[in-house]
This record gives C-alpha cells, structure tokens and sequence, in this order.
C-alpha cells in the first residue's frame, strides 16, 4: 500500500497566483480530508468528501479556497489568488468507511509559501 | 463543542527515561481516542487508539488507557529512544452524528538526548 500520496511536497509561489494542491488517497477508502497545519492555529479541518461529493466544507478560509474530488483516486485544493497568510503545511488524509472506529491515514503535506 | 488539551511541550528527557504527555478532552457522549506521532517533514501517523472507556490502546512500547471518570488519554512509555523524538498529537473522533469529525490538541514536541 503507498499510502497517501500528495505533491507537491514543496510550493513556493507569489502572492496572488493560483496554486494548485494534489491528492492521491489509499484505495478502497471512502472519505477525503483536507488539513490545513500552522504554528498559530495547529491543525484546522478544511473539507472533507464522502464518495466524491463533498460533505462539509465548513472550514474552508473564504471563497479564495475550492477543493473537488472528480473520482475516487484524486482530489486538488486550490487556492486563487493566493495570500501570504495561506502559507502553511497541507494535509490530504483518507480512511475507509467500512468499520466505524477507521483512523485517519496522512500524507507527507505540501508546505505553501506565498511571498 | 468538542476539544482536546494536551501539554505544551517541548518535553526534553535522556534516553531511557520514563514519558508521560498529558491529554484531556471535553466532548459529549463517548468519543473514540487516537494518539498520532509526525516525525520532521511527513504526516501524522497512526500511534495507538481505543474505543471505549478503560481501554487501552498500546503499540512500540507506548500506551495510553482510555479514562471516562478523568476524561484523560494520557501517552506513557517507559524507556524512551532516541528515535522517539517527533510531535505528539492526540485527537478525539466526535461520537455524535458527524463521526467525521476528528479534533486534534496542539502538539507536544518530545526531543531525546542519547
């Protein structure tokens, strides 16, 4: 199993261009999450997908953020235009729906760095 | 709503000394547990976790019992390494409608000196 694979590991970009962020969650796992991590706030729930379709985006900063899932074996967060206070460490994570008590399974994240 | 407190670190200790990091939680009904480790430049891995009260979840040595009556999920080992260095989350799983939930503390960053 590969686990969850996102890229890039490494975005450095300027402060109004588009990023776009990549997922690639385990196979077989029914649910997508979106983390966002910062010294300042810790980790913060973005979005998260259920078969697809998106679930709860409650967490996504302002409209500036979309995320989308077009089949079972990628997701992209997207952020237009970007900000210097978007920097931060992305996390993609999955895990199956099957068994109630399934933990969270992590990617290694996409630090951003918008200057 | 739903939250986890956990020690502010760093937690600096030697090589085989004893580990405690701290983990409270406020939640309502009974929540599932988890203990997550990141080491430097990846993602949170699964550490250990447990379901209902008085389990106890265990895995490389660490440890960490499941208390109602404390709500506590306090991380224990008894000799730690030097690769052990890294940062400790704990997260609750809400048990409400929203199982998707999870609720992560803050971090507690443990650094081990041989």
């Amino acid at each position: 199993d590969a686990g969850v694979i996102q890229s890039p590991r490494h975005e450095v970009t300027e402060m109004g261009q588009e990023v776009t962020l990549r997922c690639k969650p385990i196979s077989g796992h029914d649910y997508l999450f979106w983390y966002r991590q910062t010294m300042m706030r810790g980790l913060e729930l973005l979005i998260y997908f259920n078969n697809n379709v998106p679930i709860d985006d409650s967490g996504m900063p302002e409209d500036r953020f979309s995320a989308k899932m077009p089949n079972a074996s990628f997701s992209t967060l997207k952020i237009q235009p970007s900000e210097p206070r978007d920097s931060a460490v992305y996390f993609c994570a999955s895990r199956e729906g099957g068994s109630y008590n399934s933990p969270l399974h992590f990617g290694n994240g996409t630090r951003l760095t918008v200057t | 709503g739903d939250s986890v407190t956990q020690m502010e670190g760093p937690v600096t200790l030697s090589e085989e000394a004893f580990l405690t990091i701290n983990c409270t939680y406020t939640a309502t009904g009974y929540p599932s547990l988890f203990w997550y480790v990141q080491y430097p430049g990846e993602g949170l891995q699964l550490l250990l976790k447990a379901t209902k009260a008085d389990d106890k979840g265990s895995n490389k040595g660490f440890e960490a019992t499941y208390r109602k009556e404390t709500t506590s999920f306090h991380l224990e080992k008894g000799s730690v390494q030097v690769s052990d260095s890294a940062v400790y989350f704990c997260a609750l799983r809400s048990p409400g409608g929203n199982f998707n939930k999870f609720y992560f503390g803050s971090g507690t960053k443990l650094n081990v000196k041989p």
